[in-house]
């Protein structure tokens, strides 16, 4: 139980476009779902919070207007690279809590941006 | 907001050797602790995690981890590692304000034939 779907495992893109990257909670509601950015050899870094029907809070240092976050119902959270450079290249990965204070992670996006 | 501190950021150990790696957290309450562990171009696996009551927590692959409150510490333990288990491992400390999950720098271990 408390899957998360991730999807793509794997997209890249030209430099200048958009990317969307999906999260889906298969067999439970994700009222919060949390984005980290994993760049190589380094730790993941906690970007943004979702909660949905509200706005996402994002850490600090994170360009808001850059990674769009939308929670709109409770099985799905998308986080959009927005005019993508090569230096947004990552590992992003979802996760959301659930009952009895665990967390699910998704498989994670490898994000390169051409 | 809480935090993890991992002071070590490579091991080496020899194959059939004990494991200790080390993790540090700052938090004010009681804390939601995890070790999960990633091979290169992998997601994250969670080895165990503890959140109240028996303070040694047994994990999957052979893995230990003990909280130790007035150490502020939650180390994984192995008392034979075996070449498979060379990867990264992070510590996490969960709950918080916001029930947010925060990372270690992690440690990459390395195993010696």
């Amino acid at each position: 139980g408390a899957v998360v779907s991730q999807h793509p495992s794997r997209v890249i893109c030209k430099s200048g476009t958009s990317v969307k990257i999906e999260c889906r909670s298969l067999d439970f509601q994700a009222t919060t779902m949390f984005w980290y950015r994993q760049f190589p050899k380094q730790s993941l870094m906690l970007m943004a919070t979702s909660n949905e029907g509200s706005k996402a809070t994002y850490e600090q240092g994170v360009e808001k207007d850059k990674f769009l976050i939308n929670h709109a119902s409770l099985t799905l959270s998308t986080l959009t690279v927005t005019s993508a450079h090569p230096e947004d290249s990552s590992f992003y990965i979802c996760s959301a809590p659930y009952t009895g204070a665990g967390y699910t992670f998704g498989s994670g996006t490898r994000l390169t941006v051409v | 907001a809480q935090s993890v501190t991992q002071p070590d950021i490579h091991i080496t150990v020899s194959e059939g050797a004990s494991l200790e790696l080390r993790c540090n957290y700052s938090y004010g309450a009681t804390p939601y602790l995890f070790w999960y562990v990633q091979s290169p171009g992998q997601g994250l696996q969670l080895l165990l995690k503890y959140f109240s009551g028996d303070t040694l927590v047994q994990g999957i692959k052979g893995f230990e981890a003990e909280f130790k409150r007035s150490q502020s510490s939650f180390n994984l333990r192995k008392p034979s590692v075996h070449w498979s288990d060379a990867a990264e491992y992070f510590c996490a400390v969960g709950g918080g304000n916001n029930n947010d999950m925060r990372f270690g720098a992690g440690t990459r271990l390395t195993v010696k034939p």
